[in-house]
Formats: structure tokens, C-alpha cells, sequence
């Protein structure tokens, strides 16, 4: 296994369009997490799974983002009505508990730039 | 409200000048402390976690250290290939998993 991948690497949109970003986790981890970053920022958490149970999304989500783990394995990131403040890079992680905590490994990101 | 601040912003250093990063936190409880590194347009790697005030890590010219209130990133003897962001993170004990970075530590090395 090669760790982390991320499809597409770089999209360009129009504002108003929708787009959806992939993640392949590691295979054996049951834990995946979306974070979007900005230019000089650290990730900041929008959502995680586990399994395919969506158990937490940050407060700060818009409802046009949606994300969905079917069966557990890969996960979707969509994002309706693109505005030119999402132009971001949006990076995903995945885990797996180890003793009494647990290491995130991520992938490449994709970075969105909204026109 | 769990929080990370890490100091300084930026580190500016010559090759062979150790020097400390910090990252201040304030969570309801500490499952974990993360320590990452992230090159520019790329994702972060994973270098360190601790769990509890005084355990410390070391990984080649890094050392990671944890109190109640920080932790720090002892870097000695840099190269110009230390340069990066160094990003901290934690997790709260208290309801699920859900991770906060701090804003990260641009380090340049000079050679």
C-alpha cells in the first residue's frame, strides 16, 4: 500500500459550479478525516468517518459541502455552488487506533481554485 | 473552546544554530499532541505524538518534548533540508476525534 491518494490533484471551477474531490485511505485504517487549508494556515477540520459513519462536521461547514464513506473504504468530498472562498487545498487523512491514541497519515491534498 | 498557538510564526536559522519551536494548547482534556511536517504543496507528514506531560520523542535532529500547558520541537544542528512548515496538533480526550491544527512554523535554514 502506498499510503494516502487524493483524485483530482488540482481543479480549476467557475463560481456556481459543483465539484467532487476523492480520497483512498490507507486500507486497513476505519478512520478518515477532511481538512481544508489556506495559504499561511494550519488544516482545519470540516469532518471525519468512521467506518462509514460521518460522526462529526465542523460547525464552520456550509451546507453545501457534503461528504459520504459508502461501505467504509474511499470517501467524497462535494462542494454545490463553488464560491471563490473555497478556493483552498483540501487534504485528507486516515488512521487507525493504535494503543490509547492514534496517527493521522496524509494524503497529497487537492487544491481548488475557484474563478 | 480547544485551542493551538504556535510561536514563532517564522524561524530564520543558520545551518548548525539549534533552536525551539512551541505550540501552546488548551483542550479539555489531552488524548493527544501532534507534531507534523509540510513542505510547500504538499500534505502533511507525521512526525511525532506524545500523550502526556514529560514524555518526550526523537527522530534523527528533532526532538519533541510535552508539558500540561506546550510542547516544544527542539531542532539541533540544522540543514537547509529542515526547511519547512512544522505544524502542531491536538485531540481532546473528551467526545470523538476531531483534530485541531495551529496556524504552523515556517523554518528557513541557511546554508
Amino acid at each position: 500500500d502506498t499510503g494516502v491518494s487524493q483524485d483530482p490533484r488540482h481543479k480549476i471551477t467557475k463560481r456556481g459550479q459543483n465539484v467532487t474531490f476523492r480520497c483512498d485511505p490507507i486500507s486497513e485504517h476505519n478512520r478518515l478525516y477532511w481538512y481544508r487549508q489556506t495559504l499561511g494556515q494550519g488544516p482545519e477540520f470540516l469532518t471525519y468517518f468512521q467506518n462509514e459513519a460521518q460522526l462529526e462536521k465542523s460547525r464552520l461547514l456550509s451546507d453545501r459541502f457534503s461528504a459520504e464513506r459508502p461501505k467504509g473504504s474511499f470517501s467524497t468530498l462535494e462542494i454545490q455552488r463553488t464560491e471563490q472562498g473555497d478556493s483552498a487545498m483540501y487534504l485528507c487523512a486516515s488512521s487507525s487506533r493504535q494503543g490509547v491514541g492514534e496517527t493521522q497519515y496524509f494524503g497529497p491534498g487537492t487544491r481548488l481554485l475557484v474563478l | 473552546e480547544d485551542q493551538v498557538t504556535q510561536s514563532p510564526e517564522a524561524l530564520r536559522l543558520q545551518e548548525g544554530e539549534s533552536s525551539s519551536l512551541n505550540c501552546s494548547y488548551t483542550v479539555s482534556g489531552l488524548r493527544g499532541l501532534f507534531w507534523y511536517r509540510q513542505d510547500p504543496g504538499k500534505g502533511p507528514e507525521f512526525l511525532f505524538t506524545l500523550y502526556s506531560a514529560g514524555e518526550e520523542k526523537e527522530k534523527e535532529r528533532l526532538k519533541a518534548t510535552l508539558t500540561k500547558k506546550e510542547s516544544f520541537l527542539h531542532i539541533t544542528a540544522p540543514k537547509p533540508e529542515d526547511s519547512a512548515t512544522y505544524l502542531c496538533a491536538v485531540q481532546a480526550s473528551t467526545g470523538g476525534f476531531k483534530t485541531i491544527f495551529g496556524a504552523g512554523t515556517r523554518l528557513f535554514v541557511k546554508a
